[in-house]
């Protein structure tokens, strides 16, 4: 079974400064896809960045991108500019490619806090 | 932007009644998802669903839960005989590839 590990429980950053949250995780797939999903104060679920695992290009979207070491099996999530509005839980994501339709293995979260 | 529904918002159930949690997915994805969140935790998989049947459920899909999607747009979560620990953040979602989450049900059991 596939597991994902985010060890830091909080983090803070000021605001336009770069906060990099860190994930792991173990499969045994050579073939997968890899999320984060920012969850606000409201609780929806909202997807920040994806990367699938064949690519070797990190992901990037606006501020956002990631740090996919594959080998490492690590995939950290860098914001840029840091917003008051990306203050929010974050939790990194595994799917498998192998089979369509697979379900997500979120991580525990990363509660970021961004300072004014 | 096409996005996905989850109806009601909140719900407050006594122990041992049954509830039943709405969800409209993105119209043209084929597989459709209920997760859930107890507070302060992270988000668990409960099933999966395709082509009008389960195509995946996890170990917390107990013979308390069902799903249907009863009509063309609908898919549903049933909870039969709800506990306390059931209570919680039941997220939806649907996809063609990447999965796209509604707003959640807050579900009370008291």
């Amino acid at each position: 079974a596939q597991t994902v590990t985010q060890s830091q429980p909080e983090m803070s950053v000021q605001e336009a400064e770069t906060v990099t949250l860190s994930c792991t995780y173990d499969t045994s797939e050579s073939d997968y896809y890899l999320f984060w999903y920012k969850q606000p104060p409201s609780r929806q679920m909202i997807l920040v960045i994806r990367q699938e695992a064949y690519k070797q290009q990190n992901a990037t979207e606006n501020r956002f991108s990631v740090n996919f070491q594959k080998a490492a099996k690590s995939f950290s999530l860098k914001i840029s500019d840091s917003q008051l509005g990306d203050a929010a839980m974050y939790f990194c994501a595994y799917r498998s490619a192998e089979t369509s339709g697979s379900r997500l293995t979120f991580g525990e979260g990363t509660q970021l806090t961004v300072n004014p | 932007e096409p996005e996905v529904t989850q109806t009601p918002s909140h719900q407050v159930t006594q122990m041992g009644q049954e509830v039943i949690l709405r969800c409209v997915p993105i119209s043209n994805h084929l597989y459709f998802y209920w997760y859930r969140q107890i507070l302060g935790q992270k988000v668990e998989f409960l099933v999966s669903f395709y082509n009008n049947e389960i195509s995946e459920k996890s170990e917390i899909f107990d013979d308390q839960f069902s799903v249907e999607r009863p009509d063309g747009s609908n898919f549903t979560l049933k909870i039969r005989s709800t506990k306390l620990e059931d209570s919680a953040m039941y997220f939806c979602a649907s996809s063609p590839s990447e999965q796209y989450f509604g707003p959640g049900t807050r579900l009370t059991v008291t």
